[in-house]
Formats: C-alpha cells, sequence, structure tokens
C-alpha cells in the first residue's frame, strides 16, 4: 500500500472555479501535512503547510486536515491559468517524508 | 528564506562516465534529500543524510553513492552513469524533525 495516495488526474476547472484536490495516507502516526506545487520542468514549490485538524487559510488556498479518516485536501478559490501544475501531497511522521506521485490540474481560461 | 542550489541545471554525460551533481543550502538545514524524478513514478528517494558523514539509503540507491562532508553541502555521485540514470534530480533540505522540506531547482541529466 503507498503512503500517500493521490487522484493523478488530469483535474480541469474553468477560471474563477473552486478546485479541489485530495490525499490520503496510511501512517497514522503522521504529525505534519504539506502541499507543494510543480510547475513543467521545475521543482517542487512548498505552497501550504498544516499541523493539526480543521482548515488553515493562505490566500486562495485552504488546506484541510482530517486526522481521524486520514485525508488532507487542498481548495484552491478563484482558480487562474497560472495555477495550472502538478500538485504535490507530502506527509511527515519525524523524519520518515512522503511524497504523493501528484494531480495534475488545468485551468481553462 | 531557504535557498537550495544545485551545481547544473542541464547536464548532458556519456555512458560509463562518473557524474558528480552537487548540492548546497544556506539554512543550517541538518537533514538533505537527493530523489529523481521520472514521468509518471512522481519523486523517488535515492541517499538522505541526517548529519555530516552520515548517509542512509533510499528506495533506489542502486548506481549511486553520496558524500557530505560539511553540513551544507550534499554530493550524489553516478559511479559509471547509464542510459537508464537519464532523469530530473533533485536536492532537497529540511531542518530536524516533521518540518517540510525546501528543494533546489534541479538538474535534468541526460545521458547517452
Amino acid at each position: 500500500q503507498k503512503e500517500v495516495e493521490q487522484n493523478s488526474g488530469p483535474l480541469s476547472v474553468p477560471e474563477g472555479a473552486i478546485a479541489s484536490l485530495n490525499c490520503t495516507y496510511s501512517d497514522r502516526g503522521s504529525q505534519s501535512f504539506f502541499w507543494y506545487r510543480q510547475y513543467s520542468g521545475k521543482s517542487p514549490e512548498l505552497i501550504m503547510s498544516i499541523y493539526s485538524n480543521g482548515d488553515k487559510e493562505d490566500g486562495r488556498f485552504t488546506a484541510q486536515l482530517n486526522k481521524a479518516s486520514q485525508y488532507v485536501s487542498l481548495l484552491i478559490r478563484d482558480s487562474q491559468p497560472s495555477d495550472s501544475a502538478t500538485y504535490l501531497c507530502a506527509v511527515s511522521a519525524g523524519n520518515q517524508f512522503y511524497f504523493g506521485t501528484g494531480t495534475s490540474l488545468t485551468v481553462i481560461p | 528564506d531557504v535557498k537550495v542550489t544545485q551545481s547544473s541545471r542541464y547536464l548532458v554525460k556519456r555512458t560509463g562516465e562518473k557524474v558528480f551533481l552537487e548540492c548546497v543550502q544556506d539554512m543550517d538545514h541538518e537533514n538533505m534529500f537527493w530523489y529523481r524524478q521520472d514521468p509518471g513514478l512522481g519523486l523517488r528517494l535515492i541517499y538522505f543524510s541526517y548529519d555530516v558523514k552520515m548517509k542512509e539509503k533510499g528506495d533506489i540507491p542502486e548506481g549511486y553513492s553520496v558524500s557530505r562532508e560539511k553540513k551544507e553541502r550534499f554530493s550524489l555521485i553516478l559511479e559509471s552513469a547509464s542510459t537508464n540514470q537519464t532523469s530530473m534530480y533533485l536536492c532537497a533540505s529540511q531542518n530536524s524533525g516533521a518540518y517540510e522540506q525546501y528543494f533546489g531547482p534541479g538538474t535534468r541529466l541526460t545521458v547517452t
């Protein structure tokens, strides 16, 4: 069983819509949860960190964590064409760090 | 801001050559990592290090070795490059504990 699972997509949303990206993880001891954005040909860039249950908002981005369901999500409001990228979910338990394979998002103008 | 730099953005090497990829971070992070990324396979961990002169094998260490002589520098070595090592190589650093990893810009290596 993979440690971190994401839908590979591709996910397409119209400009201005809400994009919803989901991630599940298997290690109940996981403590920290991250979302990275990766543009084609570039390296992953950290966009959100979340450590406790609930929602965390940063501009147009909201991360949601539910440890009981072992589920973390990323919502992107008012999606822009510049949000088109692959989004990687990452989970950390102590010094163990696991990445999902990423969800490709396309925002259609 | 955390800065992780890698020695080359693009590199072309011949089969059998010894290849050195260097990574330097400026945030005094204890942990450093080398990944490779291939289409459809995601990030795969090659080696990591939690301290100077320490190294641990990741998921795909075969054909690679590493060196960490100084805290800020972590080198990946391809002892005898092969075409199946053509890939994007990503270095990352992390403060000790369950913290975020920061990535360098990556090195696109082509072995011909």
